[in-house]
């Protein structure tokens, strides 16, 4: 949506450098995560998912990591390019992701310097 | 294949108006989501239908939000009346039939201003 960016953690990553963001998650009995990028203007889009029977999964140019223990979720994006610039945003969900809702946290706004 | 079509995009009103936005999901769709999401926040459901049926409406104000989805296709979504604190971006997102909750896919969203 427009201008969501405002007042958001912001990091500041060259292009090329790999860029890590994190986001806790409210609830312990949450078992499916997503990660999804929002560009100004545009609604959130699909990135990558993970279990919570899972620690990372890998797609192509992120990886999602999970830590249980403390209720963590990392994107990592390698040799991000100026198309990544965005606002992520992490969201939980239970029952497996097959129904219910999503309960997304507080995004992180990504600035990539060319 | 068309994306989730969202109208109008940008919108202006003073406190105690009214507005309704629409909403036209991908063509097939059962499902369709409105959220309500506040500058610096993350999306909040305020509404899901399956079909023309109300799934979950559990955060919707209802004292002065309302939706409907009559022909189980196009849906709009009212405000009356308005208030400052409604200001956000309103998302309309759908789904196919019985697929999971990261099959939603989003509309650009309607930008709400209350002066």
């Amino acid at each position: 949506g427009e201008n969501v960016g405002l007042h958001l953690p912001t990091l500041s990553v060259q292009e090329g450098d790999n860029s890590i963001i994190n986001c806790a998650y409210s609830n312990s009995a949450s078992d499916y995560f997503i990660w999804y990028k929002q560009e100004s203007g545009k609604g959130p889009q699909f990135i990558i998912d993970i279990r919570s029977n899972m620690d990372k999964r890998q797609g192509q140019r992120v990886t999602v990591l999970l830590n249980k223990t403390v209720k963590h979720l990392s994107l990592q994006i390698a040799a991000t390019q100026p198309g990544d610039s965005a606002v992520y945003f992490c969201a939980e969900t239970l029952y497996g992701g097959s129904q219910g809702n999503l309960i997304f946290g507080k995004g992180t706004k990504l600035s990539v310097k060319p | 294949e068309a994306g989730v079509a969202q109208s109008p995009r940008y919108k202006i009103i003073e406190k105690r108006q009214s507005v309704a936005f629409w909403c036209n999901p991908i063509s097939g769709h059962a499902t369709l989501y409105w959220y309500q999401q506040i500058l610096g926040q993350g999306p909040k459901l305020l509404i899901q239908f399956q079909n023309n049926g109300v799934v979950d409406d559990s955060q919707l104000p209802k004292d002065r939000f309302s939706a409907e989805r009559l022909k189980g296709v196009d849906s709009t979504l009212k405000i009356q009346p308005a208030k400052l604190e409604d200001s956000a971006v309103y998302l309309c997102a759908s789904s196919p039939r019985l697929a999971g909750v990261y099959e939603q896919y989003f509309g650009p969203g309607t930008r709400l201003t209350v002066t």
